[in-house]
């Protein structure tokens, strides 16, 4: 399964969009990518997920550029309640899709 | 729909013990997978179950065991517990199907467990 790495903490405050940037380079042609967001003492849960190109739903938007060797999560006006730990995930295939291999995230901490 | 449930929520054991957590998947979701998130090493895989088998697991010892109900429902088990496994354990179900599209995975609130 593909590496990921992501920054480790972000900072933002209320009412602006917010970016948060995963690279796979080892990323394989059937891989998808998926993001997950945690709050303290709660299980992941899904956000969103793509294969190339822009997904939005009504949560977030996930940038896949052609080579697919990064992603980028968009938040759009973030609020408070948006502070947790985003996770990206690549290379859950359907047949591995029950082993989840979650990097160590990204911290986002939004200010008033 | 009701979404995973997992039983207990918080447990409090000491060394040398075992312990069997349980899961209860969404309805019609067939795969089970569980997780141990600690701190220091993060979300980690220990497990999937799918049609009572096991079908992919991670790099855990042997003290880590799980099985599968026909009605889907799942436990895991940790014998000899050890300080070091005091943990959130968390389970996740997805629907799984035969095709090649990616299945959402749903985490249950986890249960804490304290090795003392």
């Amino acid at each position: 399964l593909a590496k990921t790495t992501q920054p480790i903490s972000m900072d933002s405050y209320e009412g602006q969009e917010v970016n948060i940037t995963c690279s796979h380079n080892n990323i394989a042609t059937n891989d998808y990518i998926t993001w997950y967001q945690q709050f303290p003492s709660q299980g992941p849960r899904f956000i969103i997920q793509g294969y190339k190109t822009k997904v939005t739903n009504e949560v977030a938007s996930l940038f896949i550029p052609a080579d697919r060797k990064s992603s980028t999560l968009s938040l759009p006006r973030v609020s408070l309640s948006d502070t947790a730990v985003y996770y990206c995930l690549v290379g859950v295939q359907n047949t591995n899709a029950g082993k989840s291999t979650f990097g160590d995230g990204t911290t986002l901490t939004v200010k008033p | 729909k009701a979404g995973v449930t997992q039983t207990p929520r918080y447990l409090i054991k000491t060394r040398g013990q075992q312990v069997t957590l349980s899961c209860s998947p969404i309805s019609g979701h067939r795969s089970v997978s569980w997780y141990q998130q600690t701190p220091g090493q993060g979300l980690q895989f220990l497990f999937e179950y799918f049609s009572e088998t096991q079908r992919n697991k991670g790099n855990f010892p042997g003290r880590f065991s799980g099985r599968q109900f026909s009605n889907s429902r799942s436990e895991m088990n940790v014998s000899t517990l050890e300080l070091g496994d005091s943990a959130l354990y968390l389970c996740a179900s997805s629907f799984r199907s035969g095709g090649s599209s990616y299945n959402e995975q749903f985490f249950g609130p986890g249960t804490r467990l304290t090795v003392l």
